[in-house]
C-alpha cells in the first residue's frame, strides 16, 4: 500500500478563495513527521508546514494550515486567500521510523490559480 | 532561499560517462539528504548522511555512490550513465535526522544524458 496518497492531480482555484489539498498517510508507527513542499514550474523544493503526530494543536504557516485528522490519518493543506504565485505543484511527505526516517512523498498535486 | 547549495545547476552529458554533483547543507544542520525527481518514479530517496557517516539507503544503484565529508559538504557520484538517470537530483539538509525536523531543499541539479 502507498505510505502517502495525494488523490487530486490538479485542482483549480480562483484567485483569493481558499483551497484544500487532500493527503492521506499510511503508518503504523506511533510517532512520525507530516510535511507539505511546494514545487513551482522553476523546480525547486520549498518547505511550507510540518505537523507532529503528537501535536495537540494543527499547524499554521501564515496563509498555510494543515488540517491534521490523525484518526482518519489525514493530513490534508489548507490555503487561504490564494495568489497567482501559489500556482504550482504541491507535496505531501511523511517520516516515520518503519521507512528507516527517509522522507516519503505522494504524487503530489498540481494547484492552478485562476486571476 | 532554502541555504543548501547545489552545484551545478545543469548538467548536459553522454551515456556511459560520470559526473559528480556537490551539495553544501545549511549552516548547523548535519543530515545531508539526496533525492532523485523523474517523470516515471517520481520524489525517490537515494541515501542519506548524519555528520559523516551513512544513516540511511533508499532506491541508489550501485553505479551511484556519495559521502559526507568533515566539513559536511556531500558529493552524490553517477557513473557509467545511462539515458535513463536524467532526472532532477536534490540534496536536502536538516538539523539532525529526528521525525521532527524538517528537510530543507537545494535548487536541485537538472541532469541530462544524450
Amino acid at each position: 500500500a502507498q505510505k502517502i496518497t495525494q488523490t487530486q492531480p490538479g485542482m483549480f482555484v480562483q484567485e483569493k478563495e481558499a483551497v484544500t489539498l487532500d493527503c492521506t498517510y499510511d503508518t503504523s508507527d506511533p510517532s512520525y513527521g507530516l510535511f507539505w513542499y511546494k514545487q513551482p514550474s522553476s523546480g525547486e523544493m520549498i518547505f511550507l508546514i510540518y505537523q507532529g503526530s503528537y501535536d495537540q494543536q494543527n499547524a499554521t504557516e501564515g496563509r498555510y494550515s494543515l488540517n491534521f485528522q490523525k484518526a482518519r490519518k489525514s493530513a490534508n493543506l489548507v490555503i487561504s486567500a490564494s495568489q497567482l504565485g501559489d500556482s504550482a505543484m504541491y507535496f505531501c511527505a511523511m517520516r516515520d521510523p518503519s521507512s528507516n526516517y527517509k522522507l516519503t512523498f505522494g504524487k503530489g498535486t498540481l494547484l492552478t490559480v485562476n486571476p | 532561499d532554502s541555504g543548501v547549495t547545489q552545484t551545478p545547476k545543469h548538467l548536459i552529458t553522454a551515456t556511459g560517462q560520470r559526473v559528480t554533483l556537490r551539495c553544501s547543507p545549511r549552516s548547523g544542520d548535519l543530515s545531508v539528504y539526496w533525492y532523485q525527481q523523474s517523470l516515471d518514479q517520481g520524489l525517490q530517496f537515494l541515501i542519506q548522511y548524519y555528520n559523516g557517516e551513512e544513516r540511511a539507503k533508499g532506491n541508489i544503484l550501485e553505479r551511484f555512490s556519495a559521502q559526507q565529508f568533515p566539513d559536511l559538504h556531500s558529493e552524490l557520484n553517477l557513473s557509467s550513465l545511462e539515458l535513463g538517470d536524467s532526472a532532477l537530483y536534490f540534496c536536502a539538509s536538516s538539523v539532525d535526522d529526528s521525525n521532527y525536523q524538517p528537510q530543507h531543499f537545494g535548487d536541485g541539479t537538472r541532469l541530462s544524458i544524450l
